[in-house]
């Protein structure tokens, strides 16, 4: 697999369920982040969690990282329509500089 | 809430004239990126830039492109002759501290077209 790859690469759900979405990863990492981007507009941050951080929670949004896995995952509970979106994890490397590698993404569609 | 913002939304080029993309990140931030996203495709990183200079770039940043902070708000992304897979949206973004340690925000994106 790629570094920051997602599963499922779609997913359908109705209104009010949880929407889990996985991201795997290859190299060590410093940290990682989740974006969600709604078709053909700007990246927005959803959460940062850190390495040696395990699990993160924010309103509906909760994150765990499992660095012995090498994966991550983003749970929605009680999703909405307006979560229809993809949803992007970004792994942050220490090259002796720095860059994020980017997810193909999960596209979620929340149906009302 | 400060955000970064991006000019122009859309640009139409032809082949192999040069395009300037301009960017200006958050007033407080020290780091600088350019990414660019080919239309159903991920996300990919193109440069990093710290104090003046680029820290790190990809494979894909290759002498057609450049940056610059030409003063003390703009950011920019020269490609210098565009080819017809330049096509993409391109995101600048910024963070307070290294994307290692800190959230990048990321700018609307500006949609290049090359014809």
């Amino acid at each position: 697999s790629q570094q920051g790859e997602e599963d499922p690469q779609a997913l359908s759900i109705q209104e009010g369920e949880n929407a889990t979405m996985n991201c795997s990863y290859k190299t060590s990492i410093n940290n990682l982040q989740w974006y969600r981007q709604n078709s053909g507009r700007g990246l927005v941050h959803l959460i940062l969690i850190r390495s040696n951080e395990r699990e993160k929670h924010s309103g509906r949004l909760r994150v765990t990282l499992d660095t012995s896995k090498k994966s991550s995952s983003l749970l929605i509970t009680a999703s909405r329509a307006a979560d229809t979106a993809s949803y992007f994890c970004a792994t942050a490397l220490n090259t002796g500089g720095f860059k994020t590698i980017f997810g193909a993404g999960t596209r979620l569609f929340v149906k009302a | 809430e400060p955000e970064v913002t991006q000019t122009p939304s859309h640009q139409v080029t032809q082949m192999g004239q040069e395009v300037i993309l301009r960017c200006v990140p958050i007033s407080n931030h020290l780091y600088f990126y350019w990414y660019r996203q080919i239309l159903g495709q991920k996300v990919e990183f193109l440069v990093s830039f710290y104090n003046n200079e680029i820290s790190e770039k990809s494979e894909i940043f290759d002498d057609q492109f450049s940056v610059e902070r030409p003063d003390g708000s703009n950011f920019t992304l020269k490609i210098r002759s565009t080819k017809l897979e330049d096509s993409a949206m391109y995101f600048c973004a910024s963070s307070v501290r290294s994307g290692l340690q800190d959230t990048q925000y990321f700018g609307p994106g500006t949609r290049l077209t090359v014809l």
